[in-house]
């Protein structure tokens, strides 16, 4: 079974400065996606980011961008500049790239505050 | 925003009732899912569905049921409501009759169960 690890309940950053969370994955299969998700306070959980297995480059969307080490299974969310709107619980989630229906596998959530 | 709703938002009820919690989209997604959120915030899936008609249960077990006779609706039904029950239940949803393991899954707000 696929298991999805974040080891930061909780993370702070200074408003305009960078921050960094951590995910780790186990998996025995070689296709699978990542995927990192945002829950604001009383709001939809969005979508952040996607990476495929299979590409090697690391996805960027605007300010944020993942380190994707494959062999560490390793796959940390980047926040670049960061904003007041960026607080919210970020999920790191694993999806299988096998027939299993989609189904997503989610890690514990990482609590980011943002100071002005 | 995504087009995919819950309802209600927040519910509080008794002991032994039964409750329907509401899920629709309006994106013609084949795949639904149901995922109940801990107080931990951690989330696990507990029913999806591939389409009509076709509903499977998930890694965490429930108590609850669920429906799929249209294509755009997936209600979740407790028949008799417990404290254990009290949690964030999640839907959501993603395109692809296939596998589509990369394609992104799309939100509803939650609602917030509270059994007293």
């Amino acid at each position: 079974a696929q298991t999805v690890t974040q080891s930061q309940p909780e993370m702070s950053v200074q408003e305009a400065e960078t921050v960094t969370l951590s995910c780790t994955y186990d998996t025995s299969e070689s296709d699978y996606y990542l995927f990192w998700y945002k829950q604001p306070p009383s709001r939809q959980m969005i979508l952040v980011i996607r990476q495929e297995a299979y590409k090697q480059q690391n996805a960027t969307e605007n300010r944020f961008s993942v380190n994707f080490q494959k062999a560490a299974k390793s796959f940390s969310l980047k926040i670049s500049d960061s904003q007041l709107g960026d607080a919210a619980m970020y999920f790191c989630a694993y999806r299988s790239g096998y027939n299993q229906g989609g189904k997503l596998i989610f890690g514990q959530g990482t609590e980011l505050s943002v100071k002005p | 925003e995504a087009d995919i709703y819950q309802t209600p938002r927040y519910l509080v009820i008794g002991t032994g009732k039964k409750i329907t919690l509401e899920c629709s989209q309006t994106m013609g997604h084949d795949k639904m899912y149901w995922y109940q959120q801990d107080p931990g915030m951690e989330l696990h899936l507990i029913h999806y569905s591939y389409g009509v008609n076709s509903t499977e249960k998930g890694d965490l077990s429930s108590e609850s049921t669920v429906s799929r006779i249209r294509t755009e609706h997936f209600p979740l039904t407790l028949e008799s409501a417990r404290p254990s029950h009290t949690s964030q239940y999640l839907c959501a949803s993603s395109e692809g009759s296939g596998n589509f393991g990369g394609t992104e899954a799309f939100f509803g707000q939650g609602t917030r169960l509270t059994v007293v």
